[in-house]
């Protein structure tokens, strides 16, 4: 079985000031990684996935998420956050050995400052 | 645009009167999702369908129940909804069988209150 801990609920952080939003994954097989954004009142949506290959992913809007097998974790990272950034941002795992279940962290709400 | 539509945004029911949330999708995805999320807490999945074939979580009270009378439309029946059930209701799809790499699209939600 596996299971995600997203440890900081809250973020604040002033208008283009770096973040890091953390993400550690416990499993006993190999499992792919996502984060999803949920912004007010929206769906959840896909920011990014680790499936293979490169270790460091990135997504079209400047975040970006590097896989450490070793430490378990899947933080997400952007180095200048702006005040749409402001949402509830969930990372996820499913096992890579074939089935389909997402596995979520609680969440952490970022608050973008101005 | 193609999207995962969810009726409606905010149900509220009494307690033991049964409740229906609906989900459709323009996708034409062969998979469609239930989640229960609750405050402050991950998603929970509840259900699946993989085409017509339903797939029950282990753990989903028998209380909720699933429809799915073709590909674009999904309901979610909560039979006798207890005080513990008000939560955000997810749906979600994804393209393609059961693949552990498949993105999932998720609509708004439904934020069912129980009195």
């Amino acid at each position: 079985a596996q299971s995600v801990t997203q440890l900081d609920s809250q973020v604040p952080v002033f208008e283009e000031a770096p973040v890091e939003l953390r993400c550690n994954y416990s499993s006993s097989v190999s499992v792919y990684l996502f984060w999803y954004v949920q912004y007010p009142n929206q769906g959840l949506q896909l920011l990014l996935k680790y499936l293979s290959g490169s270790t460091l992913v990135e997504s079209i809007n400047g975040f970006e998420a590097e896989f450490n097998k070793s430490q378990t974790s899947f933080h997400l990272r952007k180095p200048s956050v702006h005040i749409s950034d402001t949402a509830e941002y969930f990372c996820a795992v499913s096992d890579a050995s074939g089935t389909y279940k997402y596995i979520f962290g609680t969440g952490t709400r970022l608050k973008v400052l101005a | 645009d193609a999207m995962v539509i969810q009726n409606p945004r905010y149900q509220v029911t009494q307690f033991g009167k049964p409740v229906t949330l609906s989900c459709s999708q323009t996708l034409n995805h062969n998979v469609m999702y239930w989640y229960q999320q609750k405050s402050s807490q991950a998603p929970k999945l509840l259900f699946h369908y993989y085409d017509k074939d339903f797939n029950n979580e282990a753990d989903t009270p028998d209380n909720f129940q699933s429809r799915r009378p073709n590909t674009s439309f999904c309901f979610l029946d909560i039979r006798s909804p207890g005080l513990g059930d008000a939560a955000m209701y997810l749906c979600a799809t994804s393209r393609e069988g059961l693949a552990s790499t498949d993105t999932q699209y998720f609509g708004p939600g439904t934020r069912l209150t129980v009195l």
